[in-house]
């Protein structure tokens, strides 16, 4: 049963800290999605990929965040430095551009920025 | 810029009634329109989609509809059961995965 998967689950720090969130996409995905969502409802579009490189990344704040994929089963989001605001549930999710625009989404990494 | 309205925001049913959530899209390029069910803790995940040629989708309790003309599209859940509490997604998209998402529906199924 191919998913997306994503590390950390969970994921508590201070403000100031550098965080790291990884995903794997479905193998043999080539498309890329990083969403933010807050209060259960909501979904953020912050970045996405095509063959590991960036199309659209306006949702993304510059200063702090970047996402990159180096590598086909594996794409970074990271937050350097983290604030009280970035606190939410980030959410991979992949697809491939052949098919349907269907995107299959990890199950998120809850971040808390004390 | 383009967009897609759901509504509404909350749902409450009784266990056995049917529930009905709607979609507005802006964009009349827009040629797929999936829905997504997020379960709390988890990430969304596809429930049943439709294309723009085809009216009507069903799959057991669960079926779309879609009017191309006026820009809807509705999500029909029949005899609800609790365990469809979740919150829903509607999307359109145009290709390329040019996707936007409405804002959530949170349906409550009432024991």
């Amino acid at each position: 049963d191919a998913r997306v998967t994503q590390t950390p689950r969970h994921k508590v720090t201070e403000m100031g800290q550098e965080v790291t969130m990884r995903c794997q996409p479905i193998l043999g995905h080539n498309t890329v999605f990083w969403y933010r969502q807050t209060m259960m409802q909501g979904l953020e579009l912050l970045a996405y990929f095509r063959n590991r490189a960036p199309l659209d990344d306006s949702g993304m704040p510059k200063d702090r965040f970047s996402a990159e994929m180096p590598d086909a089963t594996l794409a970074t989001l990271k937050i350097q430095p983290s604030e009280p605001r970035d606190s939410a549930v980030y959410f991979c999710a992949s697809g491939w551009d052949r098919g349907t625009d269907t995107q299959y989404f990890g199950p998120g990494t809850r971040l808390t920025v004390l | 810029g383009e967009n897609v309205e759901q509504h509404p925001s909350t749902l409450s049913v009784q266990e056995g009634d049917s529930a009905v959530i709607k979609c507005t899209y802006s964009d009349s390029a827009s040629n797929y329109f999936p829905w997504y069910k997020q379960e709390l803790g988890k990430g969304p995940q596809l429930i049943i989609d439709i294309r723009s040629n085809v009216g009507e989708k069903k799959d057991q309790r669960i079926a779309v509809t879609l009017n191309k003309t006026a820009k809807h599209f509705s999500l029909h859940i029949t005899e609800t059961q609790p365990e469809d509490s979740a919150v829903y997604f509607c999307a359109a998209s145009k290709g390329g995965f040019k996707t936007i998402f409405g804002a959530g529906t949170r349906l409550f199924v009432k024991a």
